[in-house]
C-alpha cells in the first residue's frame, strides 16, 4: 500500500449513529481519492479531494455523506446516521501525481 | 460520466495457461494503471504506462498502452494459484487529473 494508512481496519456501528474514517496519504501525496466497494463487485468513486478542497463529489451521495481533506491531518470520511446499506468496504487511494496507491480499507459493517 | 469497459468480466482458467484482459474508452487516455486486488486487501499497483504504444512487463506480467490511447490490455502467463484476484484498469483522462477506474476482471486460477 505504499505508506497510504487506513483506520479503523474495521468499524462496526449501530443504525443511526456516526462512522469516521480516516485516510493518511503518502507523505508528500496532496490528492486522495475515496472509492466504496460492496463485496464481490468494482470500486465505485465518491470523492477526490485535494488539501482543502474538494475537486469532483459526484459519486458522493446526496445526503449523511461528506469528506474532508484539511491542511494538516488526514483525510476524513463521514457518515451521518448509518443504514445498512452503508456497509461495505471504503478505501483511499493517495496520489501525488499519475500513479495512485491504495490502503487496505475500513470494512464498516452496520448493524 | 465517463465510461471505461473492462472485459472479460470473469475468468476461470488452468494453471499454467496465458491470459488477457483489457479496458477500452470512447476517451483518450493520458495514463494507464493495473491494479489486482486480493481478498479482503486493497488494490496494488501493478503497471503504469505513460506513452502510447508503450509496452511494460514486471515479471510474469505484460501491458500496453494502446496506440489510440483509447485501450490497454493485461497480460499474465503462465497463471499460477495466486494470481487469483480481481484486476482493475485504470486511467487519467486527456485534461482531468481524476482517475477512472473499471469494473475489474475476477480471475480464478484452478490447479
Amino acid at each position: 500500500n505504499a505508506g497510504v494508512m487506513q483506520n479503523p481496519r474495521h468499524l462496526v456501528r449501530r443504525r443511526g449513529q456516526e462512522a469516521r474514517l480516516r485516510c493518511s496519504p503518502v507523505k508528500g501525496h496532496s490528492h486522495v481519492y475515496w472509492y466504496r466497494q460492496l463485496p464481490e463487485e468494482g470500486l465505485k468513486f465518491m470523492v477526490y479531494l485535494q488539501k482543502e478542497n474538494i475537486i469532483d463529489e459526484s459519486g458522493m451521495p446526496k445526503e449523511r455523506f461528506s469528506a474532508e481533506f484539511p491542511k494538516e491531518g488526514p483525510s476524513i470520511l463521514r457518515i451521518q446516521q448509518v443504514v445498512r446499506g452503508d456497509s461495505a468496504a471504503y478505501f483511499c487511494a493517495s496520489a501525488g501525481g499519475a500513479e495512485a496507491f491504495f490502503g487496505q480499507g475500513t470494512r464498516l459493517t452496520v448493524v | 460520466g465517463q465510461q471505461l469497459n473492462q472485459s472479460p468480466q470473469s475468468m476461470f482458467i488452468q494453471e499454467g495457461e496465458d491470459v488477457s484482459m483489457n479496458c477500452t474508452s470512447s476517451s483518450i487516455f493520458n495514463t494507464w494503471l493495473w491494479y489486482k486486488q486480493d481478498p479482503g486487501e486493497g488494490p496494488v499497483l501493478l503497471i503504469a504506462l505513460y506513452k502510447a504504444g508503450e509496452l511494460t512487463s514486471n515479471g510474469r506480467l505484460t501491458a500496453q498502452f494502446g496506440i489510440t490511447r483509447k485501450d490497454s490490455f493485461l497480460n499474465i502467463s503462465a497463471s499460477i494459484p495466486s494470481d487469483v484476484g480481481i484486476y482493475f484498469c485504470a486511467g487519467q483522462i486527456g485534461g482531468s487529473e481524476k482517475l477512472v477506474f473499471g469494473k475489474g476482471t475476477k480471475l480464478t486460477v484452478n490447479p
